[in-house]
């Protein structure tokens, strides 16, 4: 159970386009998701914590116009990297909470991550 | 701030010999403790989790971690290491009130070789 699908697992893409990025959650629903990037042989920074039917809350510093979070449903948020640009090239990688179960509440399931690489 | 303080970068080690990979946190409220690992490209796979109850806590693949709260601790050990444990792992913190959020370490890259 608990399974995290993020898609797609790579994406290659011109300087100023927009690519979405899909995080589902497969057999749980999810309220709050999250959104993390990853520089190479770092560690995972929290960009942003996703809800369901409301407005994403942004952590100081990133930018929301150019990092938009939709969660539209219990089970999908999608992160979409507005007019990318080689610094934008990351890893980038979701979590889901199973709040359906109350002892796993605090508990964080992760995707594979999507690999941007901006051209 | 809060921070979450993986000491070790790189710890290499010997198939077959033991590890302890370590993390302290700054904080000592009430916190939710954290160990995943990442194999190169993937996410991150939850090995094990201290929420409450018992300090010694049991994980998958035979890792094991004790949360110490006098010394803000929760150090991940393993008996003895197989080559397939070679990967990256990372500390994480929930502090309580913070609507879950986790705050990660700079990660430990535990490299076994024969």
């Amino acid at each position: 159970g608990a399974v995290v699908s993020q898609h797609p697992s790579r994406v290659i893409c011109k300087s100023g386009t927009s690519v979405k990025i899909e995080c589902r959650s497969l057999d749980f629903q999810a309220t709050t998701m999250f959104w993390y990037r990853q520089f190479p042989k770092q560690s995972l920074m929290l960009m942003a914590t996703s809800n369901e039917g409301s407005k994403a809350t942004y952590e100081q510093g990133v930018e929301k116009d150019k990092f938009l979070i939709n969660h539209a449903s219990l089970t999908l948020s999608t992160l979409t990297v507005t007019s990318a640009h080689p610094e934008d090239s990351s890893f980038y990688i979701c979590s889901a909470r199973d709040l359906g179960q109350p002892r796993a509440k605090n508990i964080q399931y992760f995707g594979a991550g999507t690999r941007l690489s901006v051209l | 701030a809060q921070s979450v303080t993986q000491l070790d970068s790189q710890v290499p080690v010997f198939e077959e010999a033991p590890v302890e990979l370590r993390c302290n946190y700054s904080s000592s409220v009430s916190v939710y403790l954290f160990w995943y690992v990442q194999y190169p490209n993937q996410g991150l796979q939850l090995l094990l989790k201290y929420l409450s109850g018992s300090t010694l806590v049991k994980g998958i693949n035979g890792f094991e971690a004790e949360f110490n709260k006098s010394q803000t601790s929760f150090h991940l050990r393993k008996p003895s290491v197989h080559i397939s444990d070679t990967a990256e792992y990372f500390c994480a913190v929930s502090w309580a009130g913070t609507a879950s959020k986790l705050t990660f370490g700079t990660g430990t890259r535990l490299q076994v070789t024969l």
